[in-house]
């Protein structure tokens, strides 16, 4: 079956406008996580949808960013007001939540803030 | 809080040697460890996971061990060939499963 996909996967935005990113799970994993990997550092975790319950955000930088997950499905991460330290690559992941909580990765989206 | 390590962070080998990587964790309550390898500008791929009640899972030429009580999981390379080149990361949960934590990685350069 198809794997995790995420849109776009290179964005170039400009100091100051609002980006969107996208993260298809995997058909039937509950649980989906956002991480943001900036250059030659390891993953930090930004936020937790786990179904239908509220969202984990505690790990987002700050208000300038937010996310949704519609339907228990596709998420999309809201990056506001983009600034230059908001370079990154956004990588999402899925999972069960049930059995061996494997965790899936989508192939990321590199966003520069020029 | 959960803290992973990777030691070495670099790892450069002759092709055809085998090679050992190792991640530590301090927090010993874990559910599983995952290991994963990302090749440049890429996401990642999923290698192996061993469940806490597991000592070692095996896929191909990769072994991967895990000693809760120690700490420490490794992950064992077999013949390696230039395309295993990759950084290769460990996970581990959250004891409530909202995160997991990441080692910072080894990158690994296997010469042809």
């Amino acid at each position: 079956g198809a794997g995790v996909s995420q849109s776009p996967s290179n964005k170039v935005t400009e100091k100051g406008k609002d980006v969107e990113l996208r993260c298809d799970p995997i058909s039937g994993h509950t649980a989906l996580y956002w991480y943001r990997q900036s250059l030659g550092q390891g993953l930090e975790f930004l936020i937790y949808f786990q179904g239908n319950s509220a969202p984990d955000k505690s790990g987002l930088p700050s208000d300038r960013f937010s996310a949704e997950r519609t339907g228990g499905s596709v998420s999309t991460l809201t990056i506001q007001r983009t600034q230059q330290e908001d370079s990154a690559v956004y990588l999402c992941a899925s999972s069960t939540s049930t059995g061996s909580y494997e965790q899936y990765f989508g192939p990321g989206t590199r966003l520069t803030v020029t | 809080k959960q803290e992973v390590t990777q030691i070495p962070a670099a790892l450069s080998v002759p092709e055809g040697e085998n090679l050992v990587l190792n991640c530590s964790f301090t927090d010993s309550a874990i559910y599983n460890l995952q290991w994963f390898r990302q090749d440049p500008g890429k996401g990642l791929t999923s290698l192996l996971l061993i469940q806490s009640s597991q000592r070692e899972q095996t896929s191909g030429r990769l072994n991967a061990s895990l000693d809760k009580s120690s700490g420490r999981s490794t992950l064992y390379i077999a013949a390696s060939q230039p395309g295993d080149s990759a950084t290769y990361l460990c996970a581990v949960p959250s004891n409530t499963g909202n995160q997991f934590y990441f080692g910072t990685g080894t990158s690994l350069t296997v010469i042809p």
